[in-house]
């Protein structure tokens, strides 16, 4: 039992440049997240899903696009990198379907944009 | 917006002593949460207490809840080197689906 999984774990980009976010649990979970983390900050919603087939914005959505695969799997998508996207993202999830439930997070993706 | 903000920012204490951190919140909530960070790690889920609830315990911690100050507190007793992590509340607010997570309070525990 891996809990949540995120892949990659670190990852320098251009501006620009695209990439996608992989992030699967094997809890059963129906609801799962996205975060981002700055220094010094707590952690901020990018996106949700609260159910498989449902996305839902969070604080943050602005240059983001998510993709909730399967029950198991939920991306997330930067089309265009910014220097202001530099953070690290959590994923985690939930087993009911709403957000203020206890959630399990992933290890986290550090991301640099350049 | 942050929703609960802990205090103090920053902690250092004597292994065996006990640690106690704080988090006042703005608006009515549903819950609150305690999650551990771990140094480059993810976030580890602590304890939740409900808004109905003053009290919880679990192992060497416990934690109140006082609604009508919009506040609550985290006390870790004898700690350990092992307890050196930030620590963040997480709040859910009544009528949002959303957590709102404060900027955390980074413990020290010196062996």
């Amino acid at each position: 039992n891996a809990g949540v999984t995120q892949t990659p774990k670190f990852q320098v980009l251009k501006t620009g440049q695209s990439m996608t976010l992989q992030c699967a649990q094997d809890m059963n979970h129906n609801s799962m997240y996205w975060y981002r983390q700055d220094p010094g900050m707590g952690l901020r919603l990018i996106y949700y899903s609260a159910s498989e087939g449902t996305t839902d914005k969070g604080e943050v959505p602005n240059g983001y696009n998510v993709s909730r695969l399967n029950k198991r799997e939920f991306s997330l998508r930067l089309e265009s990198a910014a220097p202001s996207q530099t953070s690290v993202y959590f994923c985690a999830s939930s087993s009911g379907t709403q957000v203020r439930e206890t959630q399990y997070f992933g290890p986290g993706t550090r991301l640099l944009v350049l | 917006s942050q929703q609960g903000e802990e205090d103090p920012q920053a902690l250092s204490i004597q292994e065996g002593e006990n640690a106690t951190m704080n988090c006042s919140y703005k608006t009515s909530i549903n819950n609150l949460q305690w999650y551990r960070q771990n140094s480059g790690r993810g976030l580890v889920h602590l304890i939740l207490i409900r808004s109905n609830e003053r009290e919880k315990h679990s192992g060497r911690l416990r934690v109140t809840l006082d609604t009508s100050k919009k506040s609550s507190s985290l006390l870790i007793t004898a700690s350990r080197a092992a307890d050196t992590a930030s620590y963040f509340c997480a709040t859910a607010r009544a009528g949002s689906y959303q957590l709102t997570f404060g900027k955390g309070t980074k413990l020290s525990v010196i062996p």
